[in-house]
């Protein structure tokens, strides 16, 4: 079955970067288009972008570009999230997602990053 | 950015009951409209795409509705494990966004 499984809660300091990462299982990555979305308490949801697994190539929210860069490796089926230049704005629970127009019909765990010195 | 307004903001529901749950775009999008369950701690579930689609696995008591920006989600015979927050998506155009959500409580 589709399995998208992401790192652990992170703590960073502001103004450092972090790696999130979402190991998938179950489906064809390789074709795939991996989303990634922000909730914070509130609750909102905000989707960042996706990045199509077969050529890497992305689609940004406007609102995240600079802030966030999604990568993949389809040797070992992870999608990847960087995030530069924390701030307390950045502090959410972040989600990898399988799906595109029709809805995220598959999500990850979520990994929590809190931004604290 | 296409805004998704939902509406009610919560409300509570007795066993057995139905309820509705409201969604306004503030521009067309042509049924691209999906509607997903959230329980804490917990990730999003899919329920409904493209408007009125039922995603595999949901039971057939979630129904979705509407057109061009007014769409609705409607839940029959309540159930206890139906508590927890809803959310509608856009996927017609970029950047996709959320609804704010309406927490379903059990009376």
């Amino acid at each position: 079955q589709v399995k998208l499984l992401q790192s652990g809660a992170e703590l960073v300091k502001p103004g450092a970067s972090v790696k999130l990462s979402c190991k998938t299982s179950g489906f064809t990555f390789s074709t795939s288009y991996m989303s990634w979305l922000k909730q914070v308490p509130g609750p909102s949801i905000e989707w960042i972008g996706w990045i199509y697994a077969g050529d890497g190539g992305t689609n940004y929210n406007q609102k995240f570009k600079g802030k966030a860069t999604l990568t993949v490796d389809k040797s070992s089926s992870t999608a990847y999230m960087d995030l530069s230049s924390l701030t307390s704005e950045d502090a959410a629970v972040y989600f990898c997602a399988k799906g595109l127009r029709k809805g995220f019909a598959y999500w990850g765990q979520g990994t929590l990053v809190t931004v604290s010195s | 950015d296409i805004q998704m307004t939902q509406s009610p903001h919560s409300l509570s529901a007795s066993l057995g009951e139905t309820v509705s749950i409201e969604c306004l775009a503030s521009e067309g999008i042509s049924n691209y409209l999906a509607w997903y369950q959230q329980k804490p701690g917990k990730s999003p579930q899919l329920l409904i795409y493209y408007a009125s689609s039922l995603q595999d696995g949901v039971p057939s008591r979630f129904s979705g509705s509407g057109s061009g920006t007014q769409y609705s989600l409607k839940i029959s015979n309540m159930q206890p494990e139906d508590e927890g927050v809803y959310y509608c998506q856009q996927g017609y155009k970029y950047p996709w966004t959320f609804g704010g959500g309406t927490k379903l409580e059990l009376k």
